[in-house]
């Protein structure tokens, strides 16, 4: 199986400020590699595909870059609806499908 | 706009099979270009995937899981199926089903609500 290792694993910051969570692939992965946005009590929510392919919907203060192993989500100015729990997962190597352990991002 | 929910018992006993469903609605799931996954998550920890089965019937399921996972579809209702045999209190779990297009990446663009299931005698 491959392994997706976030860091850090929480997080707290200010609204404005800008935030970045890194997703450490455990053998390349090319560009398979998602990130999901969760809020309490809710189901997750996808912000970026392929990397860093931003969904539909979603505001541009987010995006991802990275390919092979190492990936990354930028929040460019923190708004203080994007307080949540972050996920990578990848589908390259499948199965099984795979995400990491979630980076919770607190109000600091 | 494609919804997903699933349905089914909230509650199962020990050693007995969980058994849950997912009705797409906005959306043929025939359609040939998504695959459908089960995905859990026990309470305040992380995404684990189940399986995921494709219109044509295939499937594919976590080797942790795949002895006791069993993933079906029926077409002519809209919805795929989830039973999980032998469970215990590890299954314990909010259970979501989930679309992802036949596309690289493969992302999970629409998800269901999530449904607590709770194995307890």
């Amino acid at each position: 199986d491959i392994q997706m290792t976030q860091s850090p694993s929480s997080l707290s910051a200010s609204v404005g400020d800008r935030v970045t969570i890194t997703c450490r692939a455990s053998q390349s992965i090319s560009s398979y590699l998602n990130w999901y946005q969760q809020k309490p009590g809710k189901a997750p929510k996808l912000l970026i595909y392929a990397a860093s392919s931003l969904q539909s919907g979603v505001p541009s203060r987010f995006s991802g870059s990275g390919s092979g192993t190492e990936f990354t989500l930028t929040i460019s100015s923190l708004q203080p609806e994007d307080f949540a729990t972050y996920y990578c997962q990848q589908s390259y190597s499948t199965p099984p499908i795979t995400f990491g352990q979630g980076t919770r991002l607190e109000i600091k | 706009q494609v919804q997903l929910q699933e349905s089914g018992p909230g509650l199962v006993k020990p050693s007995q099979t969980l058994s849950l469903t997912c009705t797409v609605s906005g959306g043929s799931i025939s359609s040939g270009s998504y695959y459908w996954s089960w995905i859990r998550q026990p309470a305040g920890k992380g995404l684990e995937w189940i399986g995921r089965i494709y219109t044509s019937g295939s499937t594919n399921y976590n080797p942790s899981l795949k002895s006791r996972v069993t993933i079906s579809v029926d077409t002519s209702k809209n919805q795929f199926s989830l039973k999980l045999s032998s469970v215990t209190a590890a299954d314990t779990a909010v259970y979501y089903c989930a679309r992802a297009p036949l596309v690289p990446a493969a992302p999970f663009d629409y998800w269901g609500q999530g449904t607590l299931v709770t194995v307890s005698s």
